[in-house]
């Protein structure tokens, strides 16, 4: 399967610990987006890149995150000082800037859970 | 104004019943459109892209209204397996730039 994948599937942490999570886009795709999702809400915006470059960051984004695409290929997230707030499906997607209408490949997300 | 604004729903209707959702967006210079389709605890899945004069996939139909800022996305002839949460998404910027901006999805429950 050559789709987007995600690593870990599940993080349980306590508050105030640190976490990183993995995303591993399809191969082609130079587009790389993170989202974070609660039940019953949609994907909320998080950032996102084209290669290697961070072209957005939603304002909404606390300075204990932080996300990287060093190579342009793979990318992580990280959480610093987690909050009980953080919990959340955290997914990344992928696209192709090929055309305009690109749509996203999503990965199956990583569950955190902050006790 | 809240970016990406749909009904929530709950949607509950028989199968066989047309249904049709709404979605606004309040950025008139997007351009990208789309709806996608997320199963209970699955990833969003790309249902189609809604082009300016209004496309149609089978038994789904979209369009969109770039006057009055606003997307629908029609379906005809519900089966069980539409039920599902309905995902407006816009990308937020003219042309290929800007990120693509979820709304809270419609619930829809199609029943026997």
């Amino acid at each position: 399967d050559t789709g987007v994948s995600q690593n870990p599937r599940h993080k349980i942490t306590k508050r105030g610990q640190n976490v990183t999570f993995r995303c591993d886009p399809i191969s082609e795709h130079n587009r790389l987006y993170w989202y974070r999702q609660t039940l019953g809400q949609g994907p909320e915006f998080l950032t996102y890149f084209q290669n290697e470059a961070q072209l957005e960051k939603s304002r909404l984004l606390s300075d204990r995150f932080s996300a990287e695409r060093p190579k342009g290929s793979f990318s992580t997230l990280e959480i610093q000082r987690t909050e009980q707030g953080d919990s959340a499906m955290y997914l990344c997607a992928s696209s192709l800037l090929s055309r305009v209408d690109s749509p996203l490949h999503f990965g199956n997300g990583t569950r955190l859970t902050v006790t | 104004r809240k970016e990406v604004e749909q009904d929530p729903g709950p949607f509950n209707v028989p199968e066989g019943a047309t249904v049709a959702f709404n979605c606004t967006y309040s950025n008139s210079a997007s351009q990208s459109f789309f709806w996608y389709r997320q199963d209970c605890r699955k990833e969003p899945k790309l249902l189609m892209s809604v082009y300016s004069s209004g496309n149609e996939d089978g038994r789904f139909t979209a369009q969109l209204n770039r006057a009055s800022q606003y997307i629908s996305l029609l379906i005809r002839d519900s089966k069980l397996s539409d039920s599902a949460t309905y995902l407006c998404v816009v990308r937020w910027g003219g042309g290929s730039q800007g990120n693509l901006i979820f709304g809270k999805g419609t619930k829809l429950s199609v029943k026997p």
